[in-house]
């Protein structure tokens, strides 16, 4: 399985800028998306294939990488954007990371 | 509007089975391949399995392989998650999550149901 380490915990003041790491175990080309969790809700698409944004997904949003190394960037941050965030990559059987949560001081 | 709405959860003793089910509505079901997803209590998440467009392909996690079995009723627009031989380590919260046309992203997802294994 390809392993996916996310960075640990995050805790930024509102308008900051604020980027997530994610580290693949092996190339994933460009086969990797990320998705919000807020608390007791499901998750939601944010970004697809590295750096596309969804649909209705606030262009605060932003992401970036190819093969093993990948970011995503809030900026600036709201305080809505309190959550989990999560890395998946489709590159083979789909894997996530842990898990970054963000706070908002 | 997509929406994806999960059932079946509960109670279950270990050893004993459970099916879920996912009734989808504001899309074609049958053009797109469906997942179930599930987080064990204050932990990430983790793919289950996966069962393609038609359902003439299935793909699971090493840990559920002969014991949960994806299905489809493409007529009734509805995805199934059948579990047998439940573990405590089954206890999570599942969602049911729509894959994309292309690129293996889950571009939808049910607000889940939990599924406590438990004696």
């Amino acid at each position: 399985d390809t392993v996916l380490t996310q960075s640990p915990a995050l805790a930024v003041s509102p308008g900051e800028r604020v980027t997530i790491s994610c580290r693949a175990s092996e190339s994933v080309s460009t086969l990797m998306h990320w998705y919000q969790q807020k608390p007791g809700q499901q998750p939601t698409l944010l970004i697809y294939l590295a750096s596309n944004l969804e649909s209705g997904v606030p262009a605060r949003f932003s992401g970036s990488g190819s093969g093993t190394d990948f970011t995503l960037t809030i900026d600036p941050v709201e305080a809505d954007d309190t959550a989990t965030y999560y890395c998946q990559q489709s590159w083979n059987d789909p894997t996530f990371g842990a898990g970054t949560k963000l706070e908002l001081k | 509007e997509v929406q994806l709405v999960e059932s079946g959860g509960g109670l279950v003793q270990p050893g004993r089975s459970m099916k879920l089910s996912c009734a989808a509505s504001g899309f074609t079901f049958n053009n797109y391949d469906m997942a179930w997803v599930c987080q064990a209590p204050k932990k990430g998440l983790e793919w289950v399995a996966t069962i393609s467009y038609d359902g003439s392909s299935t793909y699971y996690r090493d840990s559920v392989k002969g014991r949960f079995t994806i299905s489809r009723d493409n007529a009734k627009s509805t995805l199934y998650l059948q579990m047998d031989s439940l573990r405590s380590e089954d206890t999570a919260t599942y969602y049911c999550a729509r894959h994309s046309g292309y690129g293996g992203y889950l571009d939808y997802w049910g607000q889940g149901v939990m599924v406590t294994v438990s004696s």
